[in-house]
């Protein structure tokens, strides 16, 4: 079975400054697919970013990329130019690219931006 | 376009009692989710369906069930309900599998539902 870890319980920056929050994962399977949500305090899920593993280019979404390690099994999220609208729980996501429907995700990471 | 609702939004129960959970979509989606989140634990899987009419566990699927008899609606209930289930609930659906790269296919979710169970 897969497993997503987000060793970084919480996370706090500068405004207009840069963070990245980490996030590793186990498998077996060598092609799957990787997505960061974001939960603000609405409760409601966004999807920030999603990475294919096929691919070796890392995923961006404006203020949004990934550094995506596929032998260290790393996928970490770079949020550029904090803004105060990032705060929230940030959750990796791992899904098969086959066969398996399921998303698995991580514990979460609780990001604060500091005025 | 509504996306993905579900209803109740709250609801406090008492030991014992039982309940269902509603989520609708109108995407026409294949596949529909139920998650469960708590603190310090993420979002975990309860059940889960790849069509109408078909179900199957998740991660956590104890002291839950589900149907799917429509492909809009996905139900969860709680049978006899217990404080371990205090949480927040959390449908979603994603879209019909296309080809080899549908599992890039983004999971939508409602707004959840707060449940309490004292």
């Amino acid at each position: 079975a897969q497993t997503v870890t987000q060793s970084q319980p919480e996370m706090s920056v500068q405004e207009a400054e840069t963070v990245t929050l980490s996030c590793t994962y186990d498998t077996s399977e060598s092609d799957y697919y990787l997505f960061w949500y974001k939960q603000p305090p609405s409760r409601q899920m966004i999807l920030v970013i999603r990475q294919e593993a096929y691919k070796q280019q890392n995923a961006t979404e404006n203020r949004f990329s990934v550094n995506f390690q596929k032998a260290a099994k790393s996928f970490s999220l770079k949020i550029s130019d904090s803004q105060l609208g990032d705060a929230a729980m940030y959750f990796c996501a791992y899904r098969s690219r086959f066969g398996n429907e399921k998303l698995t995700f991580g514990t979460g990471t609780r990001l604060t931006i500091i005025p | 376009n509504a996306g993905v609702t579900q209803t109740p939004k709250f609801r406090v129960l008492k030991t014992g009692q039982s309940m269902t959970l509603l989520c609708a979509q109108d995407m026409n989606h294949e596949y529909m989710y139920w998650y469960r989140q708590d603190p310090g634990m993420g979002l975990r899987l309860i059940h889960y369906s790849v069509g109408e009419g078909t179900t199957a566990k998740g991660e956590v699927p104890d002291g839950y069930n589900v149907s799917r008899l429509k492909k809009q609606n996905f139900l969860l209930g709680l049978e006899s309900a217990a404080p371990s289930q205090t949480s927040v609930y959390f449908c979603a659906s994603s879209p019909p599998r296309q080809g080899i790269s549908s599992g890039a296919n983004v999971l939508t979710f409602g707004a959840g539902s707060r449940l309490t169970v004292l």
